[in-house]
């Protein structure tokens, strides 16, 4: 079946710096990928969709300036955590639909920690 | 997306089948029923999807009322490994973005 694959899966920064996570669907095309956030013992909260070759479209609460998303390609879509805060630890998940739209294809998940 | 409802929380005896509920009442015609797991951290994994029809796979059966308003997920024989939370969903016709409620969190005890 369709994989989808998340890099890194955990990672640790300090605070103030930034951090890019990669979304990759490695057996199919994805013009939309989606971004979620999920916080310990709470349920995946969607953040963001994510469209190949134009502007990600963010939830209402989300700041764009601080989860970049960039979609450059049909099978990488990438979040960036700028300046991150020890308020922004948590557990980031990405997940693509099949070509033929049946199934959403859900990542590993990167575990992020600022220190 | 159709709101769902489910029960915060199951048990299960090993062996035994798992009926999880989920109540669905606004679901509109074309839009589907999935149902997705996750495991303690580790990211959703797919189980079963349908639209009108009882479903059945390697991992589930999927029983949708005739109504459409709710259904279940039936983990014939359920083992530790399906220890999870599981996560019915109805993402919106078209727009194919999934939204999480709490879902329920099944435990299998031996």
């Amino acid at each position: 079946g369709a994989v989808v694959s998340q890099h890194p899966s955990w990672v640790i920064c300090k605070s103030g710096t930034s951090v890019k996570i990669e979304c990759r669907s490695l057996d199919f095309q994805a013009t939309t990928m989606f971004w979620y956030r999920q916080f310990p013992k709470q349920s995946l909260m969607l953040m963001a969709t994510s469209n190949e070759g134009s502007k990600a479209t963010y939830e209402q609460g989300v700041e764009k300036d601080k989860f970049l998303i960039n979609h450059a390609s049909l099978t990488l879509s990438t979040l960036t955590v700028t300046s991150a805060h020890p308020e922004d630890s948590s557990f980031y998940i990405c997940s693509a639909w099949d070509r033929a739209d049946t199934e959403a294809f859900f990542g590993q998940g990167t575990r992020l920690t600022v220190v | 997306d159709a709101k769902t409802t489910q029960p915060p929380s199951m048990d299960c005896a090993e062996g035994r089948a798992a009926n999880l509920p989920c109540n669905h009442s606004t679901i509109s015609g074309n839009e589907y029923v999935y149902w997705y797991r996750q495991i303690h951290s580790q990211g959703p994994q797919y189980i079963i999807h349908g639209l009108k029809n009882n479903e059945t796979n390697e991992m589930a059966s999927l029983i949708i009322t005739e109504d459409r308003k709710s259904s279940t997920l039936i983990l014939p024989h359920a083992t530790l490994r399906d220890t999870a939370v599981y996560y019915c969903i109805v993402p919106l016709y078209n727009n194919n973005d999934m939204r999480f409620g709490a879902g329920t969190r099944l435990t299998v005890k031996p």
